[in-house]
C-alpha cells in the first residue's frame, strides 16, 4: 500500500500571500488530519476531515482553512501568511478518528517558509 | 481540556543502559494513550498503544491512571533507538459532543550513546 503523499514537499512564499498544500491518504482512509510542527509549539493539530466533512478543528485563526474530497485526497489552505506560519505541515490519514483501532499513518510533511 | 507534557526535551543514555520516556496527561475521562516515534530522514509513525499492552521494538509502557502517567520504557537501550519520541492522547474534545482530538506531547529526543 501505497503511504500517505504529501505536496510539495518545499514551499518558499511571502508574507500576504495564500498558499495551498495537498494529501492523499493511504487507500481505503477516510480521515484526514492536519497538524502544524514547529521547534517551539511541537505538533499542533489544526483539523480534521471525515468523508468530506470537517469534524474536528483545532485552535488555529480562520486563515487556516482545509476541504477533503470525494476521493479523500484533502488539501490546506492559508491564506494572508505571517512569519509565524513557517512550519513543518503534516498531513495524517486514518480508517477512522485515529483512536486506537485507527492509529494514524503520517505523511513526510510540507516545509512551508515565509518570507 | 486534554494535555499532554513530556518533561524531557532530551535523553542521553548509553548503549545496553535502560531507558525511560516520561509522558504526564491531563484528562477527565479515560483516555487512549500512544507513543510515536520518528527516526531520522522518517516520518513520524506509531510505536504502541496502551490498549495493546504490546512490546514493539523492546519498548514497553504502562498506564498509570493514579499519577496519569504513560511513561515509555525498554531494559536495554539499542543505538538505532535513537530518535524523537512522542506522547499522545485521544480524548473528547467536548463532553459528549463525540469530537475527538488526538494531543501530542511536544517530544523527547533519545539519543544513544555507543
Amino acid at each position: 500500500k501505497a503511504g500517505v503523499t504529501q505536496t510539495p514537499r518545499y514551499l518558499i512564499k511571502t508574507r500576504g500571500q495564500q498558499v495551498t498544500l495537498s494529501c492523499s491518504p493511504i487507500s481505503g482512509h477516510r480521515s484526514v488530519s492536519w497538524y502544524q510542527q514547529t521547534p517551539g509549539q511541537g505538533l499542533q493539530f489544526l483539523f480534521e476531515y471525515f468523508s468530506e466533512t470537517q469534524r474536528n478543528k483545532g485552535n488555529f485563526p480562520g486563515r487556516f482553512s482545509g476541504r477533503q474530497f470525494s476521493n479523500s485526497r484533502s488539501e490546506m489552505n492559508v491564506s494572508t501568511l505571517e512569519l509565524g506560519d513557517s512550519a513543518l505541515y503534516l498531513c495524517a490519514s486514518s480508517s477512522d478518528r485515529g483512536g486506537y483501532n485507527s492509529p494514524l499513518h503520517f505523511g513526510n510533511g510540507t516545509r512551508l517558509t515565509v518570507t | 481540556a486534554q494535555r499532554v507534557t513530556q518533561p524531557e526535551k532530551l535523553l542521553s543514555v548509553f548503549k545496553g543502559a535502560p531507558v525511560e520516556l516520561k509522558c504526564n496527561y491531563s484528562y477527565s475521562g479515560s483516555p487512549e494513550l500512544f507513543w510515536y516515534v520518528q527516526y531520522s530522514r522518517q516520518r513520524l509513525q506509531l510505536l504502541l498503544r496502551h490498549i495493546s499492552r504490546e512490546s514493539i521494538k523492546g519498548f514497553t509502557a504502562d498506564l498509570n491512571k493514579g499519577e496519569t502517567s504513560f511513561h515509555l520504557k525498554k531494559p536495554f537501550a539499542q543505538e538505532e533507538d535513537s530518535a524523537m519520541y512522542y506522547c499522545a492522547l485521544m480524548g473528547e474534545r467536548y463532553s459528549g459532543a463525540g469530537s475527538y482530538q488526538l494531543t501530542f506531547g511536544k517530544g523527547t529526543k533519545l539519543s544513544v550513546i555507543p
